[in-house]
């Protein structure tokens, strides 16, 4: 099942902006994660934030997240090329649960 | 060693045949998963490995069939395929318990049935 609902469905920056990418969700979660993946290639693990954490960073990647609202953000700063892919927030429900709901994801592209 | 190897990369194959995938991860991990992914769509979870045993099938056709040989390789077994099912078959692990849940993503299997 779906549970994560990205927008925008698609986002088109020139290289050096900043990227934003929000995620809602429906049910309560245990954790939010944000993948990345490449054209036709396998996820990437970007950042986890846990259900009681509000803001987390790594590196160029700052994600937030809001349970009262059911939804988190992705934002890339100083965006590059290589950024260019399908962003995805997949949410578990924790209690052993293995499994990740992905949202619909957005694809960004970075135009150098 | 943090890769998760998928073989091979492209499958073609007629709806008579009978082919396997094949997932490797020697991250110790005891959780391995199988994903498909349409075009333009996020994964959808077909198949849960937790310590060589089978935990969640999600209502996934008997035409595919989830093997898991030992902690470290996960297989699947496809038969009868319909062009439907033409996706991009990803395998991933992750550890186990605890609030380890980051999944680790093979590169996929591209497969085409015709």
């Amino acid at each position: 099942s779906q549970q994560g609902e990205e927008d925008p469905q698609a986002l088109s920056i020139q290289e050096g902006e900043n990227a934003t990418m929000n995620c809602s969700y429906k049910t309560s979660i245990n954790n939010l994660q944000w993948y990345r993946q490449n054209s036709g290639r396998g996820l990437v693990h970007l950042i986890l934030i846990r259900s009681n954490e509000r803001e987390k960073h790594s590196g160029r990647l700052r994600v937030t997240l809001d349970t009262s609202k059911k939804s988190s953000s992705l934002l890339i700063t100083a965006s590059r090329a290589a950024d260019t892919a399908s962003y995805f927030c997949a949410t578990d429900e924790g209690a052993g649960s293995y499994q990740l709901t992905f949202g619909k994801g957005t694809k960004l592209s970075v135009i150098p | 060693d943090t890769e998760v190897t998928q073989t091979p990369k492209h499958l073609v194959m007629g709806m008579t045949n009978k082919k396997s995938l094949k997932c490797e991860q020697h991250m110790g991990h005891r959780a391995m998963y199988w994903y498909k992914q349409k075009a333009k769509k996020p994964p959808e979870l077909m198949f849960v490995y937790s310590y060589e045993k089978l935990s969640i099938n999600e209502s996934v056709p008997s035409r595919f069939s989830p093997e898991c040989p030992n902690s470290s390789l996960l297989n699947l077994h496809l038969h009868a395929l319909q062009p439907e099912d033409s996706a991009l078959y990803l395998c991933a692990s992750s550890q186990e318990g605890g609030n380890k849940v980051e999944q680790y993503f093979g590169p996929g299997t591209r497969l085409t049935v015709t």
